[in-house]
């Protein structure tokens, strides 16, 4: 069974620049989770999105954005980046129906702003 | 709000002695809690989780964890390290009623010499 894959690998974009970042989930998952792993924070949480709806977003700025798709795939839109924005963003699926279910994580997508 | 604690930024253990990473946590309810490793430029695999039931986990690679509600721990342990297991480890307690969306500790740096 295939795990979750993310989409580019790395990206390189400059500060004013929007970029977009993809996600998808293991087969059955419809739960979409995005996360930001930047040096020196630690991992924060960022989306969660399940059945095509935003359930909840961590403490980041409105220009964080997403969307989840009739298949569950997901994308990650970071408008007007600034340098701190370069960061692994990882992207994680959950499946079931219970909240109790684990996360399953992407290898990441390294975003770097210059 | 939940929190995380991993007191130790860095580790480092000869191949072949025991290990134990700690983990704090805060939370107002029952926890739900794992513990991810992360290699270089990876992303996050599950170690092992704590839902209910047995306070003592096992995972995989030969990896245990012990819930101790009196303490608000969940240290993970290994009896015997292999070079292979040096990776960044990250402690995370799930939110009930967020959709399960973690928090993470600042993660655990182990080194193994030979």
């Amino acid at each position: 069974e295939a795990g979750v894959t993310q989409s580019p690998t790395h990206l390189i974009k400059t500060r004013g620049q929007q970029a977009t970042l993809r996600c998808s989930p293991i087969s059955g998952h419809t739960s979409v989770y995005w996360y930001q792993q930047a040096l020196g924070l630690g991992l924060q949480f960022l989306l969660w999105y399940d059945e095509g709806e935003e359930r909840n977003r961590g403490n980041f700025p409105p220009r964080f954005s997403g969307r989840q798709f009739p298949n569950y795939s997901s994308e990650l839109n970071v408008n007007a980046l600034e340098l701190e924005d370069s960061a692994l963003y990882l992207c994680a699926s959950r499946g079931g129906q219970a909240y109790l279910e684990t996360q399953y994580f992407g290898p990441g997508t390294r975003l770097l702003v210059l | 709000a939940q929190s995380v604690t991993q007191p130790d930024i860095h580790i480092t253990v000869s191949e072949g002695a025991s290990l134990e990473l700690r983990c704090n946590y805060s939370y107002g309810a029952t926890p739900y809690l794992f513990w991810y490793v992360q290699s270089p430029g990876q992303g996050l695999q599950l170690l092992l989780k704590y839902f209910s039931g047995d306070t003592l986990v096992q995972g995989i690679k030969g990896f245990e964890a012990e819930f101790k509600r009196s303490q608000s721990s969940f240290n993970l342990r290994k009896p015997s390290v292999h070079w292979s297991d040096a990776a960044e480890y990250f402690c995370a307690v799930g939110a009930w009623g967020a959709g399960n969306m973690l928090t993470f500790g600042g993660g655990t740096r182990l080194m193994v010499k030979p």
